[in-house]
């Protein structure tokens, strides 16, 4: 069973600043990568899949990155509207399923 | 545009059963799996089963395994969710979520609650 691990658990910045956010899987060899936005009261948001496609209608300002078992999504530039929690997921095939990481907290400074 | 609508949330005894719908609207629903993923409250996020477009395929989490089953009707363009034997920790939003990139969760619906308590 994959693992994904999120780091930092919350992440302080004012708007403007660049944001990083980490995800590590215990497994590597998986292509599928996906991160989300939840802002308080409202469903998730797909932002990126397969590692670095911005889905649709997401600003230019979210990318993703990486490869193997380490994933960083990358916010280049805050709007207020940013601060939420982000959370990356993957796909198994073998067992089938889907598995998220606990979540990041993005937090106003 | 997409839209997905939860419904049958409530408050439900332990042991006991209920049935979430999801009615989708905006896109083919019966050209792709459908999903659900529940939130216990001020927690993350819990795949908890998937269908393929066509009913043939369904899988599931482990902690629902065996009590929980997916169905979909493709002629009502409507995703349910039985679940029996109801326990605490099945208390969540649940949330259903579509498929159109395989492997993601694409649109979400608002979410519906259930509340397992006695």
């Amino acid at each position: 069973e994959i693992v994904l691990t999120q780091s930092p658990a919350t992440l302080s910045l004012s708007p403007g600043e660049r944001a990083t956010l980490s995800c590590r899987a215990s497994q590597s060899g998986n292509s599928y990568l996906a991160w989300y936005q939840q802002r308080p009261g409202q469903a998730p948001r797909l932002l990126i899949s397969d590692v670095s496609n911005r889905a649709t209608g997401i600003p230019a300002r979210f990318s993703g990155s990486g490869s193997g078992t380490d994933f960083t999504l990358t916010i280049s530039s805050l709007e207020p509207e940013d601060f939420a929690v982000y959370y990356c997921q993957q796909r198994s095939t073998w067992p089938p399923g889907y598995t998220f990481g606990q979540g990041t907290k993005l937090e106003i400074k | 545009q997409v839209k997905l609508v939860e419904s049958g949330g409530g408050v439900v005894q332990p042991g006991r059963s209920l049935r979430l719908s999801c009615v989708a609207s905006g896109f083919s629903f019966s050209s792709y799996g459908m999903h659900w993923v529940r939130q216990a409250p001020g927690k993350g996020l819990e795949w908890v089963a998937t269908i393929w477009f066509d009913g043939s395929n369904k899988d599931y989490a482990d902690s629902v395994k065996g009590r929980f089953s997916i169905s979909r009707d493709n002629s009502k363009n409507t995703l349910y969710l039985e679940m029996d034997s109801l326990r605490g920790d099945d208390t969540a939003v649940y949330y259903c979520a579509n498929d159109m990139e395989p492997g993601y969760f694409d649109y979400w619906g608002q979410g519906t609650l259930v509340t397992v308590s006695s």
